[in-house]
């Protein structure tokens, strides 16, 4: 069965480091989403993806924050100059169908960031 | 922000015992409601999307119902088994972004 994957699954970067975190979604989806969840909260939706451009974001994907599809295959989230507050589990998730918020997701096993 | 609230927190049944779980969410701006199945170690499952106020939908022993006027969606498990335990987690879509509730952690016993 087709699966998002992500990678790595464990990033440890010091304060102030750029950070990229790697999905590849499921081959033929079409929209794609970022999520975090910091420990002990509410998982958040950070950006979502379509058309090689972001669709809807939240207020805190910020200029910190970049997304990007460099290839047919992955989608990458890129975080500028990490704080600690950046530490985080990090989701991928993709939808086949490009209408938004109305299909299933599927979401990848997350990559999980510390900032020291 | 929007709050969307999910009730219990937690709860322990009985294998074999049928249970239900709250989402709460603000009824403005909503476009659709998502419930997942989150299982310790491993990713959120999709299980349902809802859109349309009265919606039912079933997925074998897991069915969901969902009210857009009053702001509320009910999980339903029938017949709970083991391998229910986990953590269910609702979305509302506003249109522009997803808001999560906390989840409610359901632990089956055998």
């Amino acid at each position: 069965e087709p699966e998002v994957t992500q990678t790595p699954s464990h990033q440890v970067t010091q304060m102030g480091q750029e950070v990229i975190l790697r999905c590849v979604p499921i081959s033929n989806h079409l929209y794609f989403y970022w999520y975090r969840q910091i420990l002990g909260q509410k998982v958040e939706f950070l950006v979502s993806f379509y058309n090689n451009e972001i669709s809807e974001k939240s207020e805190i994907f910020d200029d910190q924050f970049s997304v990007e599809r460099p290839d047919g295959s992955n989608f990458t989230l890129k975080i500028r100059s990490t704080k600690l507050e950046d530490s985080a589990m990090y989701f991928c998730a993709s939808s086949g169908v490009a209408w938004r918020g109305f299909y299933e997701q599927y979401f990848g096993p997350g990559t999980r960031l510390t900032v020291t | 922000i929007l709050n969307v609230e999910q009730s219990p927190q937690s709860l322990h049944v009985q294998e074999g015992d049928s249970t239900n779980f709250t989402c709460s969410f603000p009824s403005s701006n909503f476009y659709a409601l998502h419930w997942y199945r989150w299982e310790t170690a491993k990713s959120p499952e999709a299980l349902f999307v809802m859109t349309l106020n009265g919606d039912e939908k079933k997925k074998g022993r897991i069915s969901a119902t969902l009210n857009t006027k009053e702001g509320y969606s009910y999980l339903y498990i029938k017949g709970s088994q083991p391998e229910d335990s986990a953590t269910y987690l609702c979305a509302s879509y506003t249109g522009n972004q997803f808001y999560f509730g906390t989840g409610t952690s359901l632990t089956v016993i055998p």
